[in-house]
């Protein structure tokens, strides 16, 4: 199998704060990480690429400032939302690629950012 | 600009009521064709990949279908554990996510 830990699951915090959420790849090494922003009854919105090593690569539209991402290890990735505000609440999932010859990912259980 | 589209965006069966999910995709250099399943509040959960037209994969009750222009999920006496959202991605390097196929299945 391919298993993919995110951590927490839901986090409540104050607007101005900054929230960690952390990705891991618990079965298997993930060259590529990616992290995705999903509103209710929406699709996946790919917020950005993470290859361990270097720098994250984001779509257009997000603030790579304010959505930090560091692929310290072939194992883990963590968002960083930082000076979160309530605009910034939404169900965060992140994914791995098991292989780079297939294309399957595989997701985590996702976190639910509430900024109050 | 490429995009994945599926429909209907809900439907509701009684148990034991066949019915097939569609997803039509316009997507460069397609590499795969990715059907996943999310519960509420859960990361997707991997079901299968279509590589080429024809080719057909099965799972329990779900089979997927591929075209050169769309794919389908074909749900065979499906059960009340069947209901979730069915999603449809395409693509390789980046997956394109359709908006889902909600699914209720009721006793």
């Amino acid at each position: 199998g391919a298993v993919v830990s995110q951590h927490p699951s839901w986090v409540i915090c104050k607007s101005g704060t900054s929230v960690k959420i952390e990705c891991r790849s618990l079965d298997f090494q993930a060259t590529t990480m990616f992290w995705y922003r999903q509103f209710p009854k929406q699709s996946l919105m790919l917020m950005a690429t993470s290859n361990e090593g270097s720098k994250a690569t984001y779509e257009q539209g997000v603030e790579k400032d304010k959505f930090l991402i560091n692929h310290a290890s072939l194992t883990l990735s963590t968002l960083t939302v930082t000076s979160a505000h309530p605009e910034d609440s939404s169900f965060y999932i992140c994914s791995a690629r098991k292989t780079a010859t297939t294309g399957e990912l595989f997701f985590g259980e996702g976190s639910r950012l509430t900024v109050l | 600009e490429d995009q994945v589209t599926q429909s209907p965006e809900a439907l509701r069966l009684q148990e034991g009521e066949s019915s097939s999910l569609n997803c039509s995709y316009t997507v460069s250099g397609l590499r795969g064709l990715f059907w996943y399943r999310q519960d509420p509040g859960k990361g997707p959960e991997f079901l299968f990949t279509l590589y080429s037209a024809g080719e057909e994969k099965e799972k329990e009750r779900l089979k997927a279908t591929l075209t050169k222009k769309e794919s389908f999920l074909h749900i065979t006496a499906p059960k009340p554990e069947d209901s979730a959202t069915y999603l449809c991605a395409a693509g390789f390097q980046k997956l394109v996510f359709g908006t889902g196929t909600r699914l209720l299945v009721s006793p």
